[in-house]
């Protein structure tokens, strides 16, 4: 079974600064996404980013960009020119690309990101 | 993407009695999931719900308490039944339109005293 560890359980960053959550990831696949979601006090999950496991580009949206190792199985999330709006708590995904049932997430526990002003 | 919507937003319920939570997708998809997230911990799969067939349970899900209806292609509803305190959580469902990204409806705030 598929699991995703992010071993940060708190992280803070200053407003305009920069800030990587971790995330490794265990599989014997080889073909597979990877997804950051947010999920603010409103308690909505929003997606970040997300990864193809056959793409050797790291994704990239805006401020938010992912570190994808996946000899390493790693899977950091690089915020930056942090804002207050950032503040929440980062879930990191595991998906399987081979389809039918399996196409549930895997979640990590999650790191609550705090924005000092 | 997609829009979903849940009803109820948020509850109080009593325990031993039984709530329904509904989600409505803004177009036809083919898998809807239900998640539970516990107070403080992660999202954790309770059921993938395919329209036309049963909906297929994770370990430590059971039908009997969390029974599942997938009528048409953009609705589904998630039955919490005889809830317990420990039943207390945030319910969510999600859907998988077409780019294999999962996208979340708003939640259900469950609260079981």
């Amino acid at each position: 079974a598929q699991t995703v560890t992010q071993s940060q359980p708190e992280m803070s960053v200053q407003e305009a600064e920069t800030v990587t959550l971790s995330c490794t990831y265990d599989t014997s696949e080889s073909d597979y996404y990877l997804f950051w979601y947010k999920q603010p006090p409103s308690r909505q999950m929003i997606l970040v980013i997300r990864q193809e496991a056959y793409k050797q580009q790291n994704a990239t949206e805006n401020r938010f960009s992912v570190n994808f190792q996946k000899a390493a199985k790693s899977f950091s999330l690089k915020i930056s020119d942090s804002q207050l709006g950032d503040a929440a708590m980062y879930f990191c995904a595991y998906r399987t690309a081979s389809g039918g049932s399996n196409y549930k997430l895997t979640f990590g526990k999650g790191t609550l990101l705090t924005v000092n002003p | 993407s997609a829009v979903i919507s849940q009803k109820p937003s948020r509850d109080i319920c009593q325990r031993g009695t039984s709530l329904t939570i509904q989600c409505q997708v803004d177009s036809q998809v083919t898998m809807m999931f239900w998640y539970r997230q516990q107070p403080g911990q992660s999202l954790t799969l309770i059921a993938t719900a395919n329209q036309g067939s049963e909906a297929t349970y994770e370990s430590g899900f059971v039908i009997d308490k969390f029974p599942i209806s997938r009528p048409n292609l953009t609705f589904s509803t998630l039955t919490v039944s005889n809830m317990s305190p420990e039943d207390s959580s945030i319910y969510l469902c999600s859907v998988t339109p077409h780019d294999e990204t999962q996208y979340f409806g708003p939640g259900t705030r469950l609260l079981v005293l």
